[in-house]
């Protein structure tokens, strides 16, 4: 069975330190993956999606960047945190020939102090 | 570019029914989707329509009409688990756009 891992679970972090969360598949091969961010009590804003191994579309110009070193790892990064960077960060998984479903992560909360 | 959008916010008693409805703007239509999230937690995909027509679940059901440009997410024997939030979604091109989000509460 597919299984998706996303840490950490919390994060405090200070401004202008880097940032780098990971997220790995398993049990597929060739899965799209997303980085979404939630703000509290808000939707989900996607930030980018890959459809394979280098490949990174984004989504909103952002202080964040992604990249897919292997086919199931999904790394997202920032140089130097912003305050407005805090929120809920979910990693997802879809099929490779569909997004109609989407599996998440358990999200990593960010705060930005 | 895809918008949907959806009430903010639907309270309802244990045991009702309650409707959750979206509306969507899509410049290609996929089909629609629909995810639950609890406070803190992951949204868990729920259903998925991709015809017209109601799909059913258990003690949900969700409903499409691409005339309409309009679904919804019936909820029956509603529970106190069943608070939470719910999205719909519309797959797109390599990617997939949430909705706004609909707050259920409910109450005993």
């Amino acid at each position: 069975s597919q299984t998706i891992h996303q840490w950490p679970a919390t994060l405090v972090q200070p401004v202008g330190s880097p940032l780098s969360l990971e997220c790995t598949v398993e049990g597929t091969s060739n899965p799209n993956l997303y980085w979404y961010r939630q703000a509290a009590g808000r939707g989900l804003q996607l930030l980018f999606y890959s459809v394979g191994i280098g490949q990174i579309s984004s989504e909103v110009p952002q202080n964040l960047s992604a990249s897919r070193p292997q086919d199931r790892q999904f790394i997202l990064s920032s140089k130097k945190l912003l305050l407005s960077d805090s929120g809920f960060y979910l990693c997802a998984w879809s099929s490779g020939t569909g997004q109609e479903k989407l599996f998440f992560g358990s999200g990593t909360q960010l705060s930005v102090l | 570019g895809q918008s949907l959008e959806q009430p903010s916010e639907v309270t309802a008693v244990e045991g009702a029914i309650v409707q959750i409805n979206c509306t969507y703007q899509t410049s290609g239509f996929y089909g629609l989707s629909w995810y639950q999230q609890h406070d803190g937690g992951a949204p868990t995909f729920l259903s998925y329509n991709a015809l017209d027509g109601l799909e059913e679940t258990g003690r949900f059901s969700s409903f499409l009409s691409r005339s309409d440009s309009y679904g919804y997410l019936l909820l029956q024997e509603l529970q106190m688990k069943d608070s939470a939030s719910y999205f719909c979604t519309s797959p797109g091109f390599q990617k997939l756009v949430f909705g706004t989000g609909t707050r259920l509460l409910v109450s005993p």
